[in-house]
């Protein structure tokens, strides 16, 4: 079965700190890629994606993502958090060879920027 | 606001009676999906529709759960005979063919 694991489930940081949050999925055939995030009180966003070309996406609020096909990756970074960046973030994958379009999604990765 | 809405937005009930949560998409995504979010957790998919066809069910979605979306607008989840193990926020988003998702904000479902 296709899966999705995040490898931090809260990370803590000082604003201007750089931010790598991991994603990896278990899919050999051909993937769309999200992140999204959900601030305190709101819903699901979507923050960036990846569909096909350029394996290097950038999405809103300065992030960026990195699709590495060889290592089943899509890591989300930042250069410079800001607090505002406080918020839970998701990846997900749908597999374009197995169902008609829902996402997994990883278990989330729970942000904290202290001021 | 044209965003996905749903409602109610907070849900309790007692063990063993129906509910029933409606979603209303962006008007022109003919895709809709339904998803359910522990606490924890990722949103794990239950069900999909393309226009009023309901393409998709994961196995999640027990014969106590049913989905419509009679004329490819706005749909509708029912769940019969809750059970506490059901509280949970249900989660609405629709699309455009392999586009991505856009989410409503949930109904927060609690059973007591």
């Amino acid at each position: 079965a296709q899966s999705v694991s995040q490898h931090n489930h809260h990370v803590i940081l000082s604003e201007a700190a750089s931010l790598e949050l991991g994603c990896n999925y278990s899919y050999g055939g051909t993937v769309n890629l999200f992140w999204y995030v959900q601030y305190p009180g709101q819903h699901l966003q979507l923050l960036l994606k990846y569909f096909s070309g350029d394996p290097l996406v950038k999405g809103i609020k300065g992030f960026e993502a990195e699709f590495i096909k060889s290592k089943f990756s899509f890591n989300l970074r930042k250069p410079s958090v800001q607090w505002s960046d406080t918020a839970e973030y998701f990846c997900a994958v749908n597999a374009l060879g197995g169902s008609q379009g829902n996402l997994i999604f990883g278990k989330g990765t729970k942000l904290s920027v202290k001021p | 606001d044209t965003g996905v809405s749903q409602n109610p937005r907070h849900k309790i009930t007692k063990r063993g009676q129906n509910v029933t949560f409606r979603c209303d998409p962006i008007s022109e995504h003919n895709r809709l999906y339904w998803y359910r979010q522990t606490l924890g957790q990722g949103p794990e998919f239950l069900t999909y529709f393309q226009n009023e066809a309901q393409l998709e069910k994961s196995r999640l979605l027990s014969d106590r759960f049913s989905a419509e979306r009679p004329k490819g607008s706005f749909s509708t989840l029912e769940i019969q005979r809750t059970e506490q193990g059901d509280s949970a926020m249900y989660l609405c988003a629709s699309s455009t063919d392999r586009a991505e998702q856009y989410f409503g904000p949930g109904t927060r479902l609690t059973v007591t």
